[in-house]
């Protein structure tokens, strides 16, 4: 069964600290997405990767296509980045180009 | 253009009554897909539109449910005789033809079946 596998499930912090939330997934994708879902529903693409690393501001994406694995790290957390962070992989291969996601990791930043 | 939009935001209704929800992609997206999220649980894949040509629907989508992309731009998704179980937030996503640039999901359009 292809699955998405993220942990830590809940994480709470301090404002300030470095967090790491982590996404391995079971067989080959062709990219790997991660979204944040505020309280409401309404859900945010923060990155899609297939390879090596990206960078937006406090956010930055790694994944390890050998390894099955891929990061989402936040700098300098603050409150506001209290959300749900779901990562999602498109599988290679023919069938529903959709998005089979994780189930998320429910970050919470204490000021 | 101001993203993918979802109406309504949210819906109460009684078992066994009919629903339909609307989504409207970014205009120049041809894929559109619809997604069921349960509290506490990532979204699971519905069905598919690629242009008005629906080409994948999940088993998770009995005969009561029903989606449709008419002309290719905004889409319905129809459940009929609501049961509880169907309470849930409805999400719609578009992507570009290339699929190179992500996808673009909408707010969601939230049931509770009471």
């Amino acid at each position: 069964k292809n699955e998405v596998e993220q942990s830590p499930q809940n994480l709470t912090a301090q404002e300030g600290e470095f967090i790491t939330i982590n996404c391995s997934y079971s067989v080959g994708i062709s990219a790997l997405h991660w979204l944040q879902q505020h309280p409401g529903g309404g859900i945010v693409s923060l990155f899609m990767l297939s390879s090596g690393k990206k960078k937006h501001g406090r956010l930055i994406a790694t994944i390890n296509i050998q390894e099955k694995h891929s990061s989402l790290h936040i700098t300098a957390s603050h409150p506001r980045d209290s959300a749900v962070y779901i990562c999602a992989v498109q599988y290679s291969g023919g069938g529903a180009d959709g998005l089979t996601f994780g189930k998320g990791t429910h970050l919470i930043i204490q000021p | 253009d101001t993203g993918v939009s979802q109406d309504p935001r949210h819906k109460i209704t009684k078992r066994g009554q009919n629903v339909t929800f609307r989504c409207d992609p970014i205009s120049e997206h041809n894929r559109l897909y619809w997604y069921r999220q349960t509290l506490g649980q990532g979204p699971e894949f519905l069905t598919y539109f690629q242009n008005e040509a629906q080409l994948e629907k999940s088993r998770l989508l009995s005969d009561r449910f029903s989606a449709e992309r008419p002309k290719g731009s905004f889409s319905t998704l129809e459940i009929q005789r609501t049961e509880q179980g169907d309470s849930a937030m409805y999400l719609c996503a578009s992507s570009h033809p290339s699929g190179g640039r992500g996808y673009t999901f909408g707010s969601g359009t939230r049931l509770t079946v009471v």
